[in-house]
């Protein structure tokens, strides 16, 4: 199987800190992205990070890409009660349909007002 | 605003009747993906369709199978539902371009399958 590792699998934090989660992959990717889902509902898109990059930013969201370990971090910086949902990891990988994703197992994360 | 919909939004059925979920877009993507999702899980691909071909995921039961009649909807049929296949349905479209790889997927909401 080609599925990633996310960790930590739950992270439970306080508003205002900031939430750090990391993703591992298993082979070379074209892009890796990262989604959010609330409970009970349907995955939406955050950020892309191509193969090339490093760093990316979006608003509160901070994403690292290290390919020569094979991982990746989403960083939410000043986190809000909002923010509570489960984030995932998909892995675009090289070969093959680029275009299909491979989903990590996901980190829930509980922002605590 | 354009959009992916899933309809219904939960389906219960009898163990063995054959059942069918829906998912339309309004977005003019030519890529419709069905992932399957259990409780805490990752979503896991079952079959996606670029344009017109199918592709199926070589670990996806023969149980279940899909049809795209045209770009806007996309079916996915469960011939014979057993309890294991009680699960969140999930749709997403994605739109490839010549030179651009991969694009981000566009999500549904969902279909929460339950079997009793």
């Amino acid at each position: 199987s080609q599925q990633g590792e996310e960790d930590p699998q739950a992270l439970s934090i306080q508003e205002g800190e900031n939430a750090t989660m990391n993703c591992s992959y298993k082979t070379s990717i074209n892009n890796l992205q990262w989604y959010r889902q609330n409970s009970g509902r349907g995955l939406v898109h955050l950020i892309l990070i191509r193969s090339n990059e490093r760093e990316k930013h979006s608003g509160r969201l901070r994403v690292t890409l290290d390919t020569s370990k094979k991982s990746s971090s989403l960083l939410i910086t000043a986190s809000r009660a909002a923010d509570t949902a489960s984030y995932f990891c998909a892995a675009a990988y090289s070969g093959g349909s680029n275009y299909k994703l491979t989903f990590g197992k996901g980190t829930l994360l509980t922002v605590n007002p | 605003d354009a959009m992916v919909i899933q309809n219904p939004r939960y389906q219960v059925t009898q163990f063995g009747k054959p059942v069918t979920l829906s998912c339309s877009q309004t977005l003019n993507h030519n890529v419709m993906y069905w992932y399957q999702q259990k409780s805490s899980q990752a979503p896991k691909l079952l079959f996606h369709y670029y344009d017109k071909d199918f592709n199926n995921e070589a670990d996806t039961p023969d149980n279940f199978q899909s049809r795209r009649p045209n770009t806007s909807f996309c079916f996915l049929d469960i011939r014979s539902p057993g309890l294991g296949d009680a699960a969140m349905y999930l749709c997403a479209t994605s739109h490839l371009q010549t030179g651009i790889r991969s694009q981000p997927q566009h999500f549904g909401d969902g279909t929460r399958l339950s079997i009793l």
